[in-house]
């Protein structure tokens, strides 16, 4: 079945520097890709969704310039995450589907702790 | 403004009983709804869906129900089993590949 893969699993950051964060469908090409992160006991709080070729669209309240999205073929996207802070803290997950009506298949996330 | 509610943050369920997750949702143009699961450190995996023009949808051991009325959905699971204990994700789309989460309920299946 379709596999999306997510790089790193885990990062440790100092505040103030980058971490970029890779999402790949390894055995099919995704135009769309998403991008979700999640606080503890909350749910999936959907970020940007990521367009091959074009700009990414993000979700109200979530900073484009923090969160830098490229999604520069049909298999990878990426989020970087800039000037790192504490508060940006959490869990990243993106997902992506064969077509608009597939489910989505998500990555196994990435745990992003800044100190 | 929560438009996915899972209003159970947990559920426990002995082996071999039926387990009945239970979702709202407020806004009236979803028409998909799915159902996650998810592993400690590991990514959603799809588990079963249904479209807004069905009020059940059967997979195995996993059903969906959907009452538009009331704007609720629900996913059982029957008999539950040990590697059933995991969180379970509702979500709901309005189309366009976005799909919107609740918050998960913790499944807990006991020996």
């Amino acid at each position: 079945g379709a596999v999306v893969s997510q790089h790193p699993s885990w990062v440790i950051c100092k505040s103030g520097t980058s971490v970029k964060i890779e999402c790949r469908s390894l055995d099919f090409q995704a135009t769309t890709m998403f991008w979700y992160r999640q606080f503890p006991k909350q749910s999936l709080m959907l970020m940007a969704t990521s367009n091959e070729g074009s700009k990414a669209t993000y979700e109200q309240g979530v900073e484009k310039d923090k969160f830098l999205i490229n999604h520069a073929s049909l298999t990878l996207s990426t989020l970087t995450v800039t000037s790192a802070h504490p508060e940006d803290s959490s869990f990243y997950i993106c997902s992506a589907s064969l077509t608009e009506d597939s489910p989505l298949h998500f990555g196994n996330g990435t745990r992003l702790t800044v100190t | 403004d929560q438009q996915v509610k899972q209003n159970s943050p947990s559920l426990s369920v002995q082996e071999g009983r039926i387990s009945i997750l239970n979702c709202d949702y407020t806004n009236s143009m979803f028409d998909y709804f799915l159902w996650y699961k998810k592993y400690p450190a590991e990514g959603p995996t799809f588990l079963i869906s249904i479209s807004s023009i069905k009020d059940k949808n059967e997979d195995g051991r996993f059903t969906v129900f959907l009452n538009k009325s009331a704007k609720h959905l629900s996913l059982h699971i029957v008999p539950s089993q040990p590697g059933d204990s995991a969180v379970y994700f509702c979500a709901a789309s309005a189309g366009g590949g976005k799909i919107i989460f609740g918050k998960g309920t913790r499944l807990h299946i006991l020996p």
